[in-house]
């Protein structure tokens, strides 16, 4: 079946470094693929979305491009900040009929520190 | 807008107890997801309404959970009998329709002792 793996965590930065967060899915078709964020306390909120081959997103300077020939959509942000700490987690949407459930990684916990 | 509603947002039973959990969608929204978030885990869909239709019921262990969503709007999902394994965060989302944005509650964290 369908699925999402990312990399664990816990990611630990200092404010300003480079960030990446590898997220590879198998899927049969052409799913669209999500990145999604949840701050401390809060419910998940959609970071951004590509929905087909090389398409990229983008979000307050996070980016990922949608890499068919790799099944890969790696979470990136050139300068991180404190207020980036949270859970990310890499969804894929899973049609199947009338179905349009997200398939997601296990998540990653980003820990930036000042 | 307002968004998507949840309550509780703590819950702590013993086992064999029984617990629901209410969801009030984003105005509008046709689409009604329920989704199950264990430590450690993504969320795992349980169930989906489109309006007040079951779309998929797959994942949801059904000698113990129950789901509704009466006239197409609030849902609520019921756990009876609880077991230890079903201490997760229960999140709720909605969405204008197939393949549309879902937007998610802040969840029902659930305990089971």
């Amino acid at each position: 079946g369908n699925s999402v793996t990312q990399m664990e965590g816990p990611v630990t930065l200092s404010e300003e470094a480079f960030l990446t967060i590898n997220c590879t899915y198998t899927a049969t078709g052409y799913p669209s693929l999500f990145w999604y964020v949840q701050y401390p306390g809060e419910g998940l909120q959609l970071l951004l979305k590509a929905t087909k081959a090389d398409d990229k997103g983008s979000n307050k300077g996070f980016e990922a491009t949608y890499r068919k020939e790799t099944t890969s959509f790696h979470l990136e942000k050139g300068s991180v900040q404190v207020s980036d700490s949270a859970v990310y987690f890499c969804a894929l949407n899973d049609y199947g009929g009338a179905t349009n459930k997200l398939i997601f990684g296990t998540g990653t916990l980003l820990a930036v520190q000042p | 807008e307002a968004g998507v509603a949840q309550s509780p947002r703590y819950k702590i039973i013993e086992k064999r107890q029984s617990v629901a959990f209410w969801c009030n969608p984003i105005s509008g929204h046709a689409t009604l997801y329920w989704y199950q978030q264990i430590l450690g885990q993504g969320p795992k869909l349980l169930i989906q309404f489109q309006n007040n239709g079951v779309v998929d019921d797959s994942q949801l262990p059904k000698d113990r959970f129950s789901a509704e969503r009466l006239k197409g709007v609030d849902s609520t999902l019921k756990i009876q009998p609880a077991k230890l394994e079903d201490s997760a965060v229960y999140l709720c989302a909605s969405s204008g329709g197939r393949g549309e944005e879902q937007f998610f509650g802040p969840g029902t964290r659930l305990t089971v002792l």
